[in-house]
């Protein structure tokens, strides 16, 4: 069974920085582009960042966050990162990671974690 | 720019309903990558529809998606109280990126 478990979400003030991690299990993660999406409170899914599987990695991001979010990916610990900085009240929400349908990113998340929210206040 | 849903649809138990998505000859009406997804209430988001019309095996055969041009639709038969959610759609636009639409809220009378 996939399992995504998210974590590194709080409380944090504008201008800072966070790094959300998401552990996955119950598949072979390595081979699988994985991906960010976040829901501010009471609002839509907004797509944040993807990248790719095996490989040479492909790096993609949402202009709203191109520059200050960073997406990595450790294969040896089956784990995802969203490294954040220079957040902004706007960045809060439930941050969501997401399992692609393949190596590369196409746009479907298969499988979801249940989110880890991040809190941007002064 | 975002995809273009209704904000709301209603239906009785048993009927059936349609929610659209519009999108632009970038996104939708030009890749075949469109996926529909349920979230309940504090919950996650799940898989209803991926590649437009392929339904992932758990999920009913009730549910079903097709595209148009530069619209998507995601049809619910035999409507059922469970099926009561928000639902989104989300297309493909290129380099690795993707877009969800504002989200439609299913009201099942």
């Amino acid at each position: 069974e996939v399992q995504l478990l998210e974590s590194g979400g709080g409380l944090v003030q504008p201008g800072g920085s966070l790094r959300l991690s998401c552990v996955a299990s119950g598949f072979t993660f390595s081979t699988y582009a994985m991906s960010w999406v976040r829901q501010a409170p009471g609002k839509g899914l907004e797509w944040v960042s993807a990248i790719s599987g095996t490989g040479e990695a492909i790096y993609s991001y949402a202009d709203s966050v191109r520059g200050r979010f960073t997406i990595s990916r450790d294969n040896s610990k089956n784990t995802l990162h969203l490294q954040m900085s220079g957040l902004r009240v706007e960045d809060t929400a439930i941050y969501f990671c997401a399992k692609a349908a393949g190596t590369f990113y196409f746009g479907s998340g298969t499988s979801w974690g249940q989110g880890t929210l991040v809190t941007v206040s002064s | 720019s975002a995809l273009t849903q209704p904000a709301s649809v209603s239906g009785s138990p048993g009927q059936s309903i349609t929610i659209s998505c519009t999108g632009t000859s970038s996104d939708i009406g030009y890749y075949n990558y469109v996926s529909w997804y349920q979230q309940r209430p504090g919950k996650a988001p799940t898989l209803m529809i991926y590649d437009v019309t392929n339904r992932p095996s758990r999920v009913s055969n009730r549910f079903s998606g097709s595209k148009s041009g530069n619209t998507a639709s995601l049809t619910i038969s035999g409507l059922q109280a469970e099926d009561e959610a928000d639902y989104y759609c989300s297309s493909y636009t290129g380099s690795s990126t993707s877009v969800f639409g504002g989200g439609t809220k299913l009201t099942v009378l």
